[in-house]
């Protein structure tokens, strides 16, 4: 079975960096065509999606974020980390990391978890 | 960032049929197809179907996805009050190396 849990501050001032740990288990990103994505959504908003990272370290940025983002993962801890810089208010919102199989988009999500951007 | 185009709303009453839609271009819905999520308030999203129309194990078979051309669809029949939630489709878009998600769709059972 596939898990994901996603941790990390609730709280950070606007200009901090804002780092995020994904824990998950059920798969391996050492196994061909696995990967790992994070997935925001501001409150009462759409989902928008962050950055994906492939079992090869192949890493995928949204375009309009690309330069605030980094994704890295540590296979033998089953972890995902994302980093964003420079965060703001506007980027208040549930972050979700989720499974993306060989065969298509985002199959398992972890539950969530809120960050506020506040001074 | 282009994304996908859905209708913000829709309304159905109970047991009747309700068809949601997603329309992006060739180089996302057009070329892979796309994927639905369902997402109740305060819950993270659930798969319904991906590639068009592979359901995963568990989603009700009152649910079918279609595609055609550069437009994806969802269509529930039958529904029940447990349907009403919000919708998003998602696709990669080959073009631009990213996974686009719609503005969602609220499903409103009557």
């Amino acid at each position: 079975q596939i898990t994901l849990k996603e941790s990390g501050p609730t709280l950070v001032k606007p200009t901090q960096t804002l780092t995020l740990t994904c824990d998950f288990s059920g798969f391996s990103l050492n196994t061909n065509g696995q990967g790992v994505g994070w997935i925001r959504q501001p409150p009462g908003e759409a989902l928008e999606w962050l950055a994906l990272i492939y079992w090869d370290n192949d890493e995928r940025y949204s375009p309009s974020l690309r330069s605030r983002l980094t994704i890295t993962k540590d296979t033998s801890k089953n972890q995902v980390v994302l980093t964003m810089t420079n965060m703001d208010p506007v980027d208040t919102a549930t972050y979700y990391c989720a499974h993306r199989p060989a065969t298509g988009l985002f199959d398992y999500w972890g539950q969530g978890t809120l960050v506020t951007v506040s001074s | 960032q282009a994304g996908l185009t859905q209708p913000p709303s829709v309304s159905k009453g109970l047991r009747q049929t309700a068809t949601l839609t997603c329309t992006g271009n060739i180089n996302n819905v057009g070329n892979e197809g796309a994927a639905w999520l369902q997402q109740h308030q305060g819950h993270p999203p659930k798969l319904l179907s991906y590639r068009d129309n592979t359901r995963p194990s568990g989603i009700s078979e009152r649910l079918s996805a279609s595609r055609s051309g550069n437009t994806a669809s969802l269509t529930i029949t039958g529904l029940q009050p447990e349907d009403e939630a919000d919708y998003y489709c998602s696709a990669w878009d080959s073009s631009l190396s990213a996974v686009l998600f719609g503005g969602g769709t609220k499903l409103t059972v009557l």
